[in-house]
């Protein structure tokens, strides 16, 4: 069963750049995609970007200019940054594997990490 | 961009009572792509159904999903003590278009 796992630091200062990575277990990080969706209090949530095991990356458009993704396969894990962080981007930070497997614009959330709270403040 | 509206609000029922929740799209969802979850106070979403109907590994099945184009369903046929929930429905159209629901609450009356 696969498991995921968030980690990184949970406040972060306006206009700096947050950092999250996500450890994968139990699983191949070559079957799927990897992604990242939010939750800020009280809001929907909001799909930010996928990865490919090759590092082929989906952005949110609304999001593309401040969102980067990357993946280690020897590591199983991948990583999120957002720049230029306002507190509008505090929220719930999951980590996903985006299903199905092997396909080539995947459409569904099948398993998720726990999530890391966020805020950013000064 | 697809709008998804989720109605009720909120759902008060009793255990073994039925459950219809629904989920409307403003704009009608190629191959059914819709998918439905359940979330927990304090844990993360889980998937129950994805392409409409077709449940998720493990999800009993009282849970079940169905419509097309812009309407779809999520019916819980007899309430279980741990369904009470909010849950999510979520769309796909496109390779960077996905969007989530505002949730529906089922809570005990």
């Amino acid at each position: 069963q696969v498991q995921l796992q968030e980690s990184g630091p949970g406040l972060v200062t306006p206009s700096e750049t947050l950092s999250l990575t996500c450890s994968v277990s139990g699983d191949s990080i070559k079957s799927h995609c990897w992604g990242w969706i939010r939750q800020p209090p009280g809001k929907r949530l909001e799909w930010m970007a996928y990865i490919y095991h090759s590092g082929t990356v989906n952005y949110n458009p609304s999001l593309m200019s401040r969102v980067a993704l990357s993946i280690d396969p020897s590591k199983m894990q991948f990583s999120l940054t957002l720049r230029s962080v306002t507190a509008a981007d505090s929220a719930i930070y999951y980590c996903v594997r985006v299903g199905p497997p092997d396909y080539y614009y995947p459409y569904f959330f099948d398993s998720w990490g726990q999530g890391a709270p966020v805020t950013v403040s000064s | 961009e697809i709008v998804l509206t989720q109605s009720p609000d909120t759902l008060s029922l009793s255990p073994g009572e039925r459950a219809t929740l629904s989920c409307r799209a403003s704009q009608s969802l190629s191959s059914n792509f819709l998918a439905w979850y359940q979330q927990k106070p304090g844990q993360a979403p889980r998937l129950l159904i994805y392409r409409a109907s077709t449940r998720a590994t493990g999800i009993p099945d009282r849970f079940s999903g169905s419509g097309s184009g812009t309407d779809f369903t999520l019916t819980i046929s007899r309430l279980e003590p741990e369904d009470f929930a909010v849950y999510f429905c979520q769309s796909f159209a496109g390779s960077s278009e996905f969007t989530f629901g505002g949730g529906t609450k089922v809570d005990l009356k």
